[in-house]
């Protein structure tokens, strides 16, 4: 089985730019997850969605960040505009559902803004 | 809130030697426990997980017992390899009534094996 697939892998932008993320759920999986990690903070949630709906974007660091998953199969997370700090890599997760307690990780995107 | 609190690295060790990581939480609730690793270069894999009290965790040769008296969830290995090499993360999830929340990391722990 597929597991989650995340796009770009690696991304250099220069600050000011849009940046946009995307990942793909393992299919029948309806709890996705949006991560940030970086040697200062260590991992952190940004949002996660149950069932497509954002149920907790406590994470999202300021108004910049803004995440979207218009079905099931695919969520977004975009960065405008982006700056230096941003630069960290960005991991999506999905999980198959309430009860299941296992998370599975994408590879990341390695955003690294200049 | 939720926090987990791991061993500070790098741990460096010889090849074979006997592994322990430390792994403590505060929780909110009753939680389940996870540890995850990460190789260069790459995402997070879960290595193992516990649900309930006394359960134990094991895979690879690695084991974690999920301890709620002393809320500890330390990973060992008996012989580690160099392929061990990696970050290790431990993780707790806890269900607030309308099932699991997100993974509460760690920091992590540089695990480093020389031949």
């Amino acid at each position: 089985d597929a597991g989650v697939i995340q796009s770009p892998r690696h991304e250099v932008t220069e600050m000011g730019q849009e940046v946009t993320l995307r990942c793909k759920p393992i299919s029948g999986h309806n709890s996705l997850f949006w991560y940030r990690q970086t040697m200062m903070r260590g991992l952190e949630l940004l949002i996660y969605f149950n069932n497509n709906v954002p149920i907790d974007d406590s994470g999202m660091p300021e108004d910049r960040f803004s995440a979207k998953m218009p079905n099931a199969s695919f969520s977004t997370l975009k960065i405008q505009p982006s700056e230096p700090r941003d630069s960290a890599v960005y991991f999506c997760a999905s999980r198959s559902g309430a009860g299941s307690y296992t998370i599975y990780f994408g590879e990341g995107s390695w955003l690294t803004v200049v | 809130g939720d926090s987990v609190t791991q061993m500070e690295g790098p741990v460096t060790l010889s090849e074979e030697a006997f592994l322990t990581i430390n792994c403590t939480y505060t929780a909110t609730g009753y939680p389940s426990l996870f540890w995850y690793v990460q190789y260069p270069g790459e995402g997070l894999q879960l290595l193992l997980k516990a649900t309930k009290a006394d359960d134990k965790g094991s895979n690879k040769g690695f084991e974690a017992t999920y301890r709620k008296e002393t809320t500890s969830f330390h990973l060992e290995k008996g012989s580690v390899q160099v392929s061990d090499s990696a970050v290790y993360f431990c993780a707790l999830s806890v269900n607030s009534g309308g099932g699991a929340d997100g993974l509460t990391f760690g920091k992590g722990t540089h695990l480093i094996i020389q031949p």
